[in-house]
């Protein structure tokens, strides 16, 4: 069935460290969507990748969409104190449905 | 992206009970979403409700528990029914914005504790 796997699912790095978050699909996906969820916030739209091997960058983050349109990533580069947060990844297929991964939660260590 | 105002932001319920929650949109959407964030997890698709017609329940959601109602392009209801502490959980509606690649855009949630 679809399904979005997304690793890891949590990560502590110290300030100013880089992060990775991964999201895999088993099946092709039409694109992909990144959020963001401050703790005791609500999800925020963060991008969304379409095409096949596409890379796009919002300052320190960094988002890439496989050539397969079957896996993601976002890097943070030289994480600060706001990046804190849970990190979602969210799948939409071909018949529509969007499944979104378990999300990564970012701890900063001062 | 649309604004989206949700209420209540929290409540606590005694079991049984029942508890509407609200959603407006400051613009027309076709469609909306309703999901359940239980705590430290991730979002799970309720429903989609359209105007004018049922809404579409997911996989292991009924009507009878989760009654929405959408009477217009900007207003949206869903009722948690017979509440459990298994219903504890935070309920967040969307609505996907079109113009510009605004993804989905949420609003701020009900958490909701049953007791």
């Amino acid at each position: 069935g679809q399904q979005v796997m997304q690793i890891p699912q949590y990560q502590h790095v110290q300030e100013g460290e880089d992060f990775t978050t991964y999201c895999n699909s088993s099946t092709t996906l039409s694109n992909i969507q990144w959020y963001k969820q401050r703790p005791g916030g609500h999800p925020v739209f963060l991008i969304q990748l379409v095409k096949s091997g596409e890379v796009k960058k919002q300052k320190r983050l960094t988002f890439q969409f496989g050539e397969a349109k079957k896996n993601s990533s976002l890097h943070i580069t030289a994480t600060q104190t706001t990046d804190v947060g849970t990190y979602f990844c969210a799948g939409r297929y071909r018949d529509d449905k969007i499944i979104f991964g378990k999300g990564t939660r970012l701890h900063i260590l001062p | 992206s649309a604004v989206i105002s949700q209420k209540p932001s929290r409540d606590i319920c005694q079991r049984g009970t029942s508890l509407t929650i609200q959603c407006q949109v400051d613009s027309q959407v076709t469609m909306m979403f309703w999901y359940r964030q239980q705590p430290g997890q991730s979002l799970t698709l309720i429903a989609t409700a359209n105007q004018g017609s049922e809404a579409t329940y997911e996989s292991g959601f009924v009507i009878d528990k989760f009654p929405i109602s959408r009477p217009n392009l900007t207003f949206s209801t869903l009722t948690v029914s017979n509440m459990s502490p298994e219903d504890s959980s935070i309920y967040l509606c969307s609505v996907e914005v079109w113009a510009g690649p605004y993804g989905y855009t949420f609003g701020s949630g009900t958490r909701l504790t049953v007791v």
